[in-house]
């Protein structure tokens, strides 16, 4: 079975430029999660899709940060205008369902440096 | 609010010997608790989860944690630790009440000695 995939795994940019990053989950996943995990910490859920719709996005700096997932299956996360403090590592994550009980798959991750 | 603590930044421990990685949470309700592994450049892999039942829980690769509601841990356990167990391990807490998600504790990173 095919894990989680994401791209690209690492991006470099300057500060007040945009960058995607792109997520396909698992075949089947209906639940999809994009965390943020800065140095030293442990992972910060960002969104949290139930097949294209949004579930949970409390977490989500809206002013610049957007996420879709149109057909329900892969998902793009954005950042415009990137800053200094989303140097982070983002990680995609997939379950069968949204439930609490559901085990998470996470991908590799794509290791954004803002310079 | 929920919250993960993890007290120790790192564990040292020798080959062979029995590792502890503490973990206490707060959430209101009932738990799910959940141990992630992390290696270098990779995501994070389940280890095991509580969500009822036995508080001793077993998962992959020889590790057990066990559930004490009443001083809100969840620690993970293995009997003899291995050189390939060096690694950042994440605790994590989701609420049985609706509109609680999942909330990663800092993490602690082991090192097994050889």
């Amino acid at each position: 079975e095919a894990g989680v995939a994401q791209s690209p795994r690492y991006k470099i940019i300057e500060k007040r430029q945009s960058v995607a990053f792109w997520c396909n989950p698992i075949s089947g996943h209906a639940t999809l999660y994009w965390y943020q995990q800065i140095l030293g910490q442990g992972p910060k859920l960002l969104i949290q899709f139930q097949n294209n719709g949004v579930v949970d996005d409390s977490q989500l700096p809206k002013d610049r940060f957007s996420a879709e997932r149109l057909k329900g299956v892969d998902s793009t996360l954005k950042i415009q205008p990137a800053k200094l403090e989303d140097s982070a590592v983002y990680l995609c994550a997939s379950s069968l369902e949204g439930g609490g009980t559901v085990t998470q798959y996470f991908g590799p991750g794509t290791r954004l440096l803002v310079l | 609010a929920q919250s993960v603590a993890q007290p120790e930044d790192q564990v040292n421990v020798a080959e062979g010997n029995p590792l502890t990685v503490k973990c206490t949470y707060s959430v209101s309700g009932n738990p799910y608790l959940f141990w992630y592994v992390q290696y270098p450049n990779r995501g994070l892999q389940f280890l095991l989860k509580y969500i009822t039942g036995d508080n001793l829980v077993k998962g992959s690769y020889g590790f057990e944690a066990e559930f004490n509601k009443s001083q809100t841990s969840f620690h993970l356990k293995k009997p003899s630790a291995l050189v390939s167990d060096s690694a950042l391990y994440f605790c994590a807490v989701r609420g049985y009440n609706y509109g609680q998600n999942f909330v990663f504790g800092p993490g602690t990173r082991l090192s097994v000695l050889p």
